[in-house]
């Protein structure tokens, strides 16, 4: 497991359906940070978990948007109540501290809502 | 608020070109500086980076150089190859917060 793996790689739902994308960081990394890049966006910052710190959640679009992640390792990102501006590709990435160093970027979940 | 532009793409070169993709930026302090590559289906990479100013950073015959006084890092690369075609996105990261605020990114495109 050398890099950060990303769960599923695509997912089609139906708008008002709850998903939920899963991370797995690199293996003693305590930052992790989820992003979302769109057409009309670009990439956007979601939010930043490090350590046992409360999370960065600034980035969130609306209260439809939550994460978690347990025990300082998987991280799970869920929308409910999809709607179609929800598509895009959810990226999660992973750094040793978070503070100045590089993150690690995921392949990403191509997410589209019908 | 902290922001990165970067020049409109796709930029077309053909191959053994020079390459320049200008990227400049609003931060407040210090921030750290990156330029991250996205290549066809694939996700993305760090290039290189430099975090204090007049740093160069480089890889892959890619440079780009730090520069505080005009508030820029832009990428350039002296010969650039087809297998360099991708998206090249510039980043930086502020020091209150730990987020990475890109650029629009910039389709480069190198013809043989």
């Amino acid at each position: 497991g050398a890099g950060v793996s990303q769960s599923p790689s695509n997912k089609v739902t139906e708008k008002g359906k709850d998903v939920e994308l899963r991370c797995d960081p690199i293996s003693g990394h305590t930052a992790l940070y989820w992003y979302r890049q769109s057409l009309g966006q670009g990439l956007e910052f979601l939010i930043y978990f490090q350590g046992n710190s409360a999370p960065d959640k600034s980035g969130l679009p609306s209260d439809r948007f939550s994460a978690e992640r347990t025990g300082g390792s998987v991280s799970t990102l869920t929308i409910q109540r999809t709607q179609q501006e929800d598509s895009a590709v959810y990226l999660c990435a992973s750094g040793e501290t978070g503070s100045r160093e590089t993150q690690y970027f995921g392949p990403g979940t191509r997410l589209l809502v019908l | 608020g902290d922001s990165v532009t970067q020049m409109e793409g796709p930029v077309t070169l053909s191959e053994e070109a020079f390459l320049t993709i200008n990227c400049t930026y609003t931060a407040t302090g210090y921030p750290s500086l990156f330029w991250y590559v996205q290549y066809p289906g694939e996700g993305l990479q760090l290039l290189l980076k430099a975090t204090k100013a007049d740093d160069k950073g480089s890889n892959k015959g890619f440079e780009a150089t730090y520069r505080k006084e005009t508030t820029s890092f832009h990428l350039e690369k002296g010969s650039v190859q087809v297998s360099d075609s991708a998206v090249y996105f510039c980043a930086l990261e502020g020091g209150a917060t730990n987020k990475l605020i890109f650029g629009t990114g910039t389709l480069l495109a190198v013809q043989p």
